[in-house]
């Protein structure tokens, strides 16, 4: 099993302030399975990024993506309110198939 | 416009089975793969099974195999779950999600909680 573990478990920043959540994976992955979502209480979670650096439709360009083989990146250059949430990196391959990592809990400071 | 709607959870015994649907529409349904990904209430996410387009091939995480099946009808654009032998732990928020390597489109879930 492919494990992705995310770094911080929480990070606390202002509106403004640019953030950067880590994922790493256990074993070499390749860039094109790797995916970042957002997750707001209550909601579904939300796709970010696809193919480590690829923005999904609609998202504004202030979420990237970047990384290769075990270490992969989501930044947000300048956070706005509707920014803090919960962030998931999500991998394909190996057995299972998917996995996700535990989530990073952006937060207001 | 994409709408993936589940509907079917509720509350069951331990032991029990309960058979989750999942509505497509607003796309080619029989053109992609489709998911169950599950979380528990205030946990993360837990990708639970898939199914190709043509449902030949199917795949599980490994602590629902042989408890639960995936299957589709793209005749009738649906996804379905069927949970049997329920267990505590499978309590969750259950969500379709339309895609294989990344899911752009998610239901909004439907709640299975398994208690006595």
């Amino acid at each position: 099993e492919i494990v992705l573990t995310q770094s911080p478990g929480t990070l606390s920043l202002s509106p403004g302030e640019g953030a950067t959540l880590s994922c790493r994976a256990s074993q070499s992955i390749s860039s094109t399975y790797l995916a970042w979502y957002q997750q707001k209480p209550g909601q579904a979670p939300r796709l970010l990024i696809y193919g480590a650096s690829s923005r999904a439709t609609g998202i504004p360009d202030r979420f990237s993506g970047s990384g290769s083989g075990t270490d992969f990146t989501l930044t947000i250059s300048r956070l706005e309110p509707e920014d803090f949430a919960v962030y998931y990196c999500q991998q394909h391959g190996g057995s299972p198939p998917i996995t996700f990592g535990q989530g990073t809990r952006l937060e207001i400071k | 416009e994409v709408q993936l709607v589940e509907s079917g959870g509720g509350l069951v015994q331990p032991g029990g089975s309960l058979r989750l649907s999942c509505a497509a529409s607003g796309f080619s349904f029989s053109t992609y793969w489709m998911s169950w990904v599950r979380q528990v209430p205030g946990k993360g996410l837990e990708w639970v099974a898939n199914i190709k387009q043509d449902g030949s091939e199917r795949y599980y995480v490994d602590s629902v195999k042989g408890r639960f099946t995936i299957s589709r009808d793209n005749a009738k654009n649906s996804l379905y779950l069927q949970m049997n032998s329920l267990r505590a732990e499978d309590t969750a928020v259950y969500y379709c999600a339309r895609g294989v390597w990344s899911f752009g489109y998610w239901g909004q879930g439907t709640l299975v909680t398994v208690s006595s």
